[in-house]
């Protein structure tokens, strides 16, 4: 059964105080996975996607990496403004088509304290 | 601006009754989805569609219904059969060939 854990469900930092978020994944084949920000009672925000193992994006203070098995999110000297529930999702390659059939975790919660 | 719009941002339910819950799109995207978000659990799929006049059930579409009449357009309907319908509810497109879905703001859905 294809499946999303992220860890941790919740993490805490100080402002300037990088760490990392985990996305790890069993599917049958991986075509995509995809990271998301969630702002409380907003809808997700599309960050990555990441194809294939080695893969990296940036945006700003985030980083996405892609191995055969896991995904993380680097966050850099984070702020404030970085707090957030952060989703990963994945979609198998036995989906056809352009449909976003996506699995997703349940999410990190990340705070960030000035 | 395009973007997808869901209508009501709140919305709450008697018992027994079934609401419709709007989501419209200028995205021209052809593959619209809903999905539902409960507290402690990741996104769930309720149906989906890629085409105008056709959708098919996703994980957990008992007790829901859509339609999809205009490519722009994908209502929900939570009809009386959902037992649990309290809960956030997502919509979401995207372009034919590409993966990534793109979300709307939400509508939040209160039986009482």
């Amino acid at each position: 059964e294809d499946q999303v854990t992220q860890s941790p469900e919740a993490l805490r930092l100080q402002e300037g105080e990088s760490s990392s978020l985990n996305c790890s994944y069993t599917v049958s084949g991986l075509r995509g996975l995809f990271w998301y920000r969630q702002d409380p009672g907003k809808g997700p925000e599309f960050l990555f996607t990441l194809y294939s193992a080695g893969e990296e994006k940036e945006k700003e203070r985030l980083k996405a990496t892609l191995t055969k098995k896991e995904s993380f999110l680097h966050i850099t000297a984070p702020k404030p403004e970085d707090s957030a529930t952060y989703l990963c999702a994945v979609q198998a390659l036995n989906y056809g088509g352009s449909q976003g059939n996506l699995i997703f975790g349940k999410g990190t919660k990340l705070s960030v304290k000035p | 601006d395009g973007g997808i719009t869901q209508s009501p941002k709140y919305l709450f339910r008697k018992e027994g009754q079934n609401v419709t819950l709007s989501c419209e799109q200028n995205l021209n995207h052809d593959a619209m989805y809903w999905y539902r978000q409960d507290p402690g659990q990741g996104l769930r799929l309720i149906y989906y569609s890629q085409i105008v006049n056709d959708f098919q059930k996703g994980d957990i579409a008992e007790g829901y219904s859509v339609s999809r009449e205009k490519k722009e357009s994908f209502p929900l309907t939570v009809t009386s059969a959902q037992k649990n319908p309290t809960a956030f509810y997502l919509c979401a497109s995207s372009i034919t060939g590409r993966p990534e879905a793109f979300f709307g703001q939400g509508t939040r859905l209160t039986v009482v």
